[in-house]
């Protein structure tokens, strides 16, 4: 069976520090994958997305990067933290585009101090 | 572009109740997907539900079901015999075929009360 994990659960940073969260998908080949972030009261904003190693499409402009070294790991980064990227960060993965849903990992709480 | 709207931030319901949630979009797409996902304090987000758009006849699955009325471009859920593990904020999404995106809601907080 497929498997998505993410990590870290929890990080706090300070304002100017790098980041990089990763996330790793098992049990399944060249999955499309997705970086979404959930601000405080608010629905989910994709991020990035993947269809293959080193294919990366960023929808929203901003402060954060994305990578893809390996076809079942995906990235995100940033060089130098802001406070606007507190937030609650969601990796997901899907057969190629499917209309079928993702599944989601369990999440990264970030704060930026 | 595409628009979720979910009206109601917070609801409330009595364990075994039945409890609907609201949820209308707006798009131009003749065709596209929709879903319900569920958000427990873990804050994994669970698929509830998925209709397709083409499809009039309203999507199941157990407890859980769907009002889809495509003229009104509303997808509501309906939540019966309510239990405490449904206890969640729950997102309404929108997909357009072949898309790379869901649109989400801002999502409903649903509290089971025993």
């Amino acid at each position: 069976s497929q498997t998505i994990h993410q990590w870290p659960a929890t990080l706090v940073q300070p304002v100017g520090s790098p980041l990089s969260l990763e996330c790793t998908v098992e049990g399944t080949s060249n999955p499309n994958l997705y970086w979404y972030r959930q601000a405080a009261g608010r629905g989910l904003q994709l991020l990035f997305y993947s269809v293959g190693i080193g294919q990366i499409s960023s929808e929203v402009p901003q402060n954060l990067s994305a990578s893809r070294p390996q076809d079942r790991q995906f990235i995100l980064s940033s060089k130098k933290l802001l406070l606007s990227d507190s937030g609650f960060y969601l990796c997901a993965w899907s057969y190629g585009v499917s209309n079928y849903g993702y599944t989601f990992g369990s999440g990264t709480r970030l704060t930026v101090v | 572009a595409q628009t979720v709207t979910q009206s109601q931030p917070e609801m409330s319901v009595q364990e075994a109740e039945t409890v609907t949630l609201s949820c209308t979009y707006d798009t131009s797409e003749s065709n596209y997907y929709l879903f319900w996902y569920k958000q427990p304090p873990s804050r994994q987000m669970i698929l509830v539900i998925r209709q397709e758009a083409y499809k009039q006849q309203n999507a199941t699955e157990n407890r859980f079901s769907v009002n889809f009325q495509k003229a009104a471009k509303s997808f509501s859920l309906k939540i019966s015999d309510s239990q405490l593990g449904d206890t969640a904020m729950y997102f309404c999404a929108f997909m357009k075929p072949a898309g790379n995106q869901f649109y989400f809601g801002t999502g409903t907080s649903l509290t089971v009360i025993p």
